[in-house]
Parts: structure tokens; C-alpha cells; sequence
């Protein structure tokens, strides 16, 4: 069973930064494409950033381009996110997804990790 | 980028009835790569459908995915109680790969 956990959460002032992780176990994590996406409090869904199996492809919402970088390690079946120059706006449930070799769907996701950015 | 609209915001059904939920995009989904998640409160979303009519391992059949362009539809054939939450699509064919505002199915 594929399982993902993401980590790194927590309350940060405006301007600052975070790095969101996770980890992902059960699958062939060298050769998935990974995705994050966010939910604000009460809010919908919202598609962050993803990156392909090799790191050749990446994409970005136009949110948050130029303040947050997605990367991965293979040998340690990892996903990252950093994020610069957070805003109360980013406050949001972050969750990672999997997708296939071939896409950029989410399967499955983590269980979440709480970004909250107040001063 | 594409602009998922989904209709009704709110669906008021009984156990047993029949629920048809739409997706509409602003522009043609490439390839299909058109996505349906369930979510309940508290929890992560679970994809559902992918590929627009590919069920997802472990998916009931009585949830079915159809549509191809611009149009989609989900359609639960008969609820069980455990099927009452939000319900949102994603197109994963360009980037940003958009979600919809989600349908949420309640009980009436």
C-alpha cells in the first residue's frame, strides 16, 4: 500500500519561511511524477506545484511562483517544498499527492500538514 | 488556464437516489486527463475517477465518470450513506492543473 506523510507544518510570521516534506512509502517513488496541493479553513482545493519523475518538469500556480520551490530526492523517496516570503494568504492545510508515471493526478494524497502564517 | 465550473454548488438527495454531478471547462481537457475526488470533513480528498471514466482501485462501482472536452459528468447510481460529502474535479492535462469549486452532496 502506497503511503504518504507529510511533515514540516506550523505557525510562521509573514515573511517568513517553511519547508514542507514528504515521504512516501510502498511505491516506485523514482519513477512517479509528485504533486502538492492546499486547502485554506473552510475553503476549496488548490492546486500548488508538481514535478515529474527526473525533476525535468516542473510547474507552478501562478500564486505562488517566485516564493515556493518544489524539488524531490529519489534515493530517499522524499518530496519538498520550500516556501519564501509566506503570506496569511498561504495559510492552508498542504497535502501531497502521487500521480502516475504518465500524469499529474492525485493517488493517493498524504493526510496533510497545517501551514498557518499570522504575526 | 482552464476554469473548472461544477454544478450544482449543493446537492440535497435521499439514500438510494441517483446523483449526477458536472464539470465544465473553460477550454478542452487534453487527453481526458480529467479527475473526480471525494472528500468528508476531516479528511484528505480520495480520487475517485481518472482518466474521466477510470474507476480508481477500491471505487464502488455504483460511481461512474463520462465526458470528454469540455464536459464531464460523476453519477453516483444509488447513494449509500456514506457517500454524502464534497465531491470536486481536476483537470491534469496543462498546467495549472485546476481544480473545480467541488459539488458538495448533502442529506435531504
Amino acid at each position: 500500500e502506497v503511503q504518504l506523510v507529510e511533515s514540516g507544518g506550523g505557525l510562521v510570521k509573514p515573511g517568513g519561511s517553511l519547508r514542507l516534506s514528504c515521504a512516501v512509502s510502498g511505491s516506485s517513488f523514482s519513477i512517479d511524477n509528485m504533486s502538492w496541493a492546499r486547502q485554506a479553513p473552510g475553503k476549496g482545493l488548490e492546486w500548488v506545484s508538481s514535478i515529474s519523475a527526473g525533476s525535468s518538469y516542473i510547474y507552478y500556480a501562478d500564486s505562488v511562483k517566485g516564493r515556493f520551490t518544489i524539488s524531490r530526492d529519489n534515493a530517499k523517496n522524499s518530496l519538498y517544498l520550500q516556501m519564501n516570503s509566506l503570506g496569511v494568504e498561504d495559510t492552508a492545510v498542504y497535502y501531497c499527492g502521487r500521480g502516475s508515471s504518465g500524469d499529474f493526478r492525485f493517488d493517493p494524497w498524504g493526510q496533510g500538514t497545517l501551514v498557518t502564517v499570522s504575526s | 488556464e482552464i476554469v473548472l465550473t461544477q454544478s450544482p454548488g449543493t446537492l440535497s438527495l435521499s439514500p438510494g437516489e441517483r446523483a449526477t454531478l458536472s464539470c465544465r471547462a473553460s477550454q478542452s481537457v487534453r487527453s481526458s486527463y480529467l479527475a473526480w475526488y471525494q472528500q468528508k470533513p476531516g479528511q484528505a480528498p480520495r480520487l475517485l475517477i481518472y482518466g474521466a471514466s477510470g474507476r480508481a482501485t477500491g471505487v464502488p462501482d455504483r460511481f461512474s465518470g463520462s465526458g470528454s472536452g469540455t464536459d464531464f459528468t460523476l453519477t453516483i447510481s444509488r447513494l449509500e450513506p456514506e457517500d454524502f460529502a464534497v465531491y470536486y474535479c481536476q483537470q491534469y492535462g496543462t498546467s495549472p492543473f485546476t481544480f473545480g469549486p467541488g459539488t458538495k452532496v448533502d442529506i435531504k
